[in-house]
């Protein structure tokens, strides 16, 4: 079984760009979460679908937005880069939300923001 | 602010030895789980404990869960090389939002 797909792998972008990243679950799960990880601020939360649907959000300024289709690939678009939003964005899948579900990992891709 | 808190941050050791992680939680939780990161990838699950539970065993890991001390340890034994990697507790809260908040880690070397 496939594992977790997340493409591209490395991204360089400039401040004021925009960006949009792409999940791949795993075949029969339904539900996708993102995070963000950061030396900083560790992994945070950006939202979590769940059957086209958005089910939770994290603390995220509108810029960060998700989607996920009917085949539960998901993406998630930042707009109007900014320095900050360089990161290692990941993206997990479940096959049911719920909080004994573990998570699966993709590699996640390494956003440069210069 | 985090609703996990690990310590110690970094924890260096020699292949051999065992290593013990300890996280710290604020409020209730459904369940704990504690998750590997290799560099610059993706987090893997290792195991899940319950709020009901106090220890749980998986090959050479050890969870425990103290709810009344909202603290969990994650115990490596005979620790190896491949073990070097950083770790990561994650809450399931009890009330709220369905999803898993992390804890900032502790980076595990392991010497040869």
């Amino acid at each position: 079984k496939a594992g977790v797909t997340q493409t591209p792998r490395y991204l360089i972008k400039t401040r004021g760009q925009q960006v949009t990243l792409s999940c791949s679950p795993i075949s029969g799960h339904r539900s996708v979460s993102w995070y963000q990880q950061t030396p900083g601020q560790g992994l945070q939360f950006l939202f979590e679908y769940f059957s086209e649907t958005q089910r939770n959000k994290g603390n995220f300024p509108g810029r960060f937005s998700g989607r996920q289709f009917s085949n539960s690939r998901s993406e998630m678009n930042v707009s109007t880069l900014e320095l900050g939003d360089s990161a290692l964005y990941l993206c997990a899948s479940t096959s049911e939300p719920g909080p004994s579900e573990k998570l699966f990992f993709g590699s996640g891709t390494q956003l440069s923001v210069l | 602010s985090q609703q996990g808190e690990e310590d110690p941050q970094a924890l260096s050791i020699q292949e051999g030895e065992n290593a013990t992680m300890n996280c710290s939680y604020k409020t209730s939780i459904n369940n704990l789980q504690w998750y590997r990161q290799n560099s610059g990838r993706g987090l893997v699950h290792l195991i899940l404990i319950r709020s009901n539970e106090r220890e749980k065993h998986s090959g050479r890991l050890r969870v425990t869960l103290d709810t009344s001390k909202k603290s969990s340890s994650l115990l490596i034994t005979a620790s190896r090389a491949a073990d070097t990697a950083s770790y990561f507790c994650a809450t399931a809260l009890l009330q709220g939002a369905q999803k898993l908040v992390f804890g900032q880690g502790t980076r595990l070397t392991i010497n040869p």
